[in-house]
């Protein structure tokens, strides 16, 4: 079984542009969370979708949004660009909703705000 | 919010135990999870408990107390592959920010 798939792998951009992350969960997967991790803050969680609707979301302003399509597949938007957005950016997929199930996580996107 | 302490670093011997501790401060605690992460690497699932007392799983073990915010992973028979960050992540059951991690523990496995 293909685990979670996550494009583009690295990405380069600057201070006030915005950017699309995509996420692929395993198959029959329909969860899926996403996460910012840094060396200073740790792994810091977003929000997770299910059935294409927002469930839980973290403590990121309103620039950071996502959406899930009717396959399961997400996408995380960044908008207006900062530098401390440089982060990698993982996603997670689980069977069920509600953070309470298993997550396997892809390999991130590596994320550099120049 | 959540607050969630992990000792920073620790180095154990190959074949010997170590214990990974984490404490936590929460509202409406609904478990804890522990997460392996091997140095740039995503995070793999190791164990969730939401009720007091140990599990375990091979050489892995797990305990928590939720009277005393306090949780454990016990590593036995440690290998070289071992050598990774432990992430404890507390789950609540309500508001925002539902799941927070800690920093992480690293843990170097020495021959």
């Amino acid at each position: 079984k293909a685990g979670v798939t996550q494009t583009p792998r690295y990405l380069i951009k600057t201070r006030g542009q915005q950017v699309t992350l995509s996420c692929s969960p395993i198959s029959g997967h329909r969860s899926v969370s996403w996460y910012q991790q840094t060396p200073g803050q740790g792994l810091q969680f977003l929000f997770e979708y299910f059935s294409e609707t927002q469930r839980n979301k973290g403590n990121f302003p309103g620039r950071f949004s996502g959406r899930q399509f009717s396959n399961s597949r997400s996408e995380m938007n960044v908008s207006t660009l900062e530098l401390g957005d440089s982060a990698l950016y993982l996603c997670a997929s689980s069977k069920d909703r509600g953070l309470i199930n298993e997550q396997f996580f892809g390999p991130g996107t590596r994320l550099t705000v120049l | 919010g959540q607050n969630i302490d992990q000792p920073t670093e620790m180095t154990a011997t190959e074949g010997a135990i170590v214990q990974i501790n984490c404490t936590y401060q929460t509202s409406g605690f609904n478990g804890l999870f522990w997460y392996q992460q091997h140095a740039g690497e995503a995070p793999t699932f190791l164990s969730y408990n939401v009720l007091d007392g140990l599990e375990e799983k091979g050489r892995f073990s797990s305990f928590l107390s939720r009277s005393k915010g306090y949780s454990y992973l016990l590593l036995k028979e440690l290998q070289m592959k071992d050598s990774a960050s432990y992430l404890c992540a507390v789950l609540r059951q309500y508001g925002n920010n539902r799941l927070a991690f800690g920093k992480g523990n690293q843990v170097v496995v020495i021959p």
